[in-house]
Formats: structure tokens, sequence, C-alpha cells
């Protein structure tokens, strides 16, 4: 079955660089959600979208932004790179926008902050 | 406001041991679910169950087993006869309709460690 694909999978960056990362969904999943995961810790949300809109949004820094397509797929702006930025970004899509939907996780960006 | 509490945050057992992950959630809503992820040392998130809060019925599926008690806003995990595989960090979470009520809210993990 399709999963979730995110790229890139690992991506250095110095710090005040930019970087987008991208999530595709699974087909027929009109949801994506955004969590960031630092090292040894849980994922917390950042923001999500539902039929193009944002639906939610959570402790994204205002250096981020992120939007969907039409094709559903959706982009994680990160500007002014920082330190603490360093960390496991994931993608998840869900059907509808229940918001009690099961979430499917890709398999992460590993970003690092030089 | 939402909340998910994984007490033990490591444990460590040898092969065929069976090994119980526990979770405990506070939530005001009434309608809800509750999932539990896998998060292997590759570090992607694997969804292993989602359950309703209407719906006690404890499950098994093969090594795996889930205890859901409402009384006790718990819902404890499982493994049976657990092999090095089973290796990996485990997160509890939570979905309800109040606040933001598409983000999943997260358990801080317990990583498992089974020896051979």
């Amino acid at each position: 079955a399709a999963g979730v694909i995110q790229s890139p999978r690992h991506l250095i960056k110095e710090k005040r660089e930019t970087a987008t990362l991208k999530c595709y969904p699974i087909p027929r999943h009109d949801t994506v959600y955004w969590y960031q995961q630092g090292p040894g810790q849980d994922p917390q949300f950042l923001i999500s979208f539902y039929e193009k809109m944002q639906s939610d949004k959570g402790s994204i820094p205002d250096r981020f932004s992120a939007q969907q397509f039409s094709d559903y797929h959706s982009e994680l702006n990160m500007s002014s790179l920082e330190l603490g930025d360093s960390a496991l970004y994931f993608c998840a899509s869900s059907p509808g926008l229940a918001g009690l939907e099961t979430q499917y996780f890709g398999p992460g960006t590993r970003l690092l902050v030089l | 406001a939402q909340k998910v509490t994984q007490a033990q945050t490591e444990i460590s057992v040898v092969e065929k041991e069976d090994v119980t992950l526990d979770c405990v959630y506070e939530t005001r809503d009434t309608t809800y679910y509750l999932f539990w992820y896998k998060q292997p040392p590759s570090g992607e998130l694997v969804f292993l169950i989602r359950r309703n809060s209407f719906d006690e019925q404890n499950e098994i599926s093969g090594r795996y087993s889930w205890n859901f008690q409402k009384s006790t806003s718990s819902f404890n995990f499982t493994i049976t006869a657990s092999q090095v595989v089973d290796s990996a960090v485990y997160f509890c979470a939570l979905s309800a309709p109040s606040g933001s009520a598409r983000q999943l809210t997260f358990g801080s993990g317990t990583q498992l460690t089974v020896l051979p």
C-alpha cells in the first residue's frame, strides 16, 4: 500500500539559511499534518491543512510557513534557521477532517542545522 | 486540555518475556480516540492501533494486546513473548474534538529494549 512520502530524507543547513520540506500524502487523503520531534522528545504538532486550507495551528514558529497544493502535497518552508530547529520533521496524512481519523506518518525528514 | 502520560521512560526485558506499556490520558471530551505508535531506531512512526472512547472491548492481535479502561483513563499495551525486533520507542497518543481537533497529543514515549 502507498505510504506518505517525504523529501528530502536528510538535510543539512547552516544557521540563517532556508529549508523546504515536501510531503506527499497517501492517495485520497486530503488532510496533511506537520510535526516536529526534537532529540529524545515526543512529536509536537506544528500545523495542518484540509482541502488546501489551513485547519489547525500548533507551536509553529513565525519563521516557518506551510501550504497545501492542489494535488494535496504540502511544503513546509523554514527560514532563518536556528540550531534549535535541528529535529526530525514528520508529515502525516489522513482521510477527512473529522479529527478522529488515523494519521499515517511518513518516514520523516532529519534536519541538521550547523 | 488534553494530556497523555507514559510514566515508564525505559523498560528492558529479556527476549520471550511479556511486557506491558502503560498509558494514562486526560481529556474533557466524551468522544475521543487513542492510538499507539511505534518508533524503531530507524526513526519512522508506525501506527499500531486506534481505539475510540465508546469501544472498550480489548483486542488481541498476534503478540500484541491492548487494555482500554475508561474508568481509570488508561490504555495499556502488552507485547507477549517479546522479540529483539520489538525494541523501539512506543508512543501513546490522544485525539479529541476540543481545542485543536486535528492534532495528536503524544505521551513522552517509552523506550523498550528487548535483550537477546
